[in-house]
């Protein structure tokens, strides 16, 4: 399969700990972008990178969570001292264009409960 | 404030046709109209997307007004694995999608 994968794709925590999703982009793809999906709502857009370049982060929830991407291929997404209101789907796109025409394709998600 | 505005839900009969519609009116010139489905529990599923010429693939059509304003996809044939929640997206502020809560189609047998 050569489409974006994420682990794990279950990640049950306790309020505090601190948790890590990888995500896979498709080769050479050099955009990657990372949302979350609560219940009921749309995926709600959290960060990009062009390469290993994070030139997106304002829209990060707070400074709990940080992503990197350091070599440009697979990325991971980091919350820490967790808490409940982070229980969600964590989803990764990439996108091999750049410009105002651009289709990301998605993982399928990594889902944190936070108990 | 939400760029699309999509019906929350709708009801198709299985090998009917769906016609699902989205209302864009504040779209720029240079803005895609994009579609995407989310089967439930998985990542979002790429449909189609364009500008200002209707476009045609082996999943679905997309028909975009003259004025640009508004559109709709069309599933030609639903089947039951059609059932899911449908994202018409025309705001991408930087490189951010913007999804809205999107129609949940029902494909009815």
């Amino acid at each position: 399969d050569t489409g974006v994968s994420q682990n794990p794709r279950h990640k049950i925590t306790k309020r505090g700990q601190n948790v890590t999703f990888r995500c896979d982009p498709i080769s050479e793809h050099n955009r990657l972008y990372w949302y979350r999906q609560t219940l009921g709502q749309g995926p709600e857009f959290l960060t990009y990178f062009q390469n290993e370049a994070q030139l997106e982060k304002s829209r990060l929830l707070s400074d709990r969570f940080s992503a990197e991407r350091p070599k440009g291929s697979f990325s991971t997404l980091e919350i820490q001292r967790t808490e409940q209101g982070d229980s969600a789907m964590y989803l990764c796109a990439s996108s091999p264009q750049t410009g105002v025409k651009e289709t990301q394709y998605f993982g399928p998600g990594t889902r944190l409960l936070v108990l | 404030d939400a760029k699309t505005t999509q019906p929350p839900s709708m009801d198709c009969a299985e090998g009917r046709a769906a016609n699902l519609p989205c209302n864009h009116s504040t779209i720029s010139g240079n803005e895609y109209v994009y579609w995407y489905r989310q089967i439930h529990s998985q990542g979002p599923q790429y449909i189609i997307h364009g500008l200002k010429n209707n476009e045609t693939n082996e999943m679905a059509s997309l028909i975009i007004t003259e004025d640009r304003k508004s559109s709709t996809l069309i599933l030609p044939h639903a089947t039951l694995r059609d059932t899911a929640v449908y994202y018409c997206i025309a705001l991408r502020t930087g490189n951010q999608f913007y999804f809205g809560t999107g129609t949940s189609l029902t494909v009815i047998p």
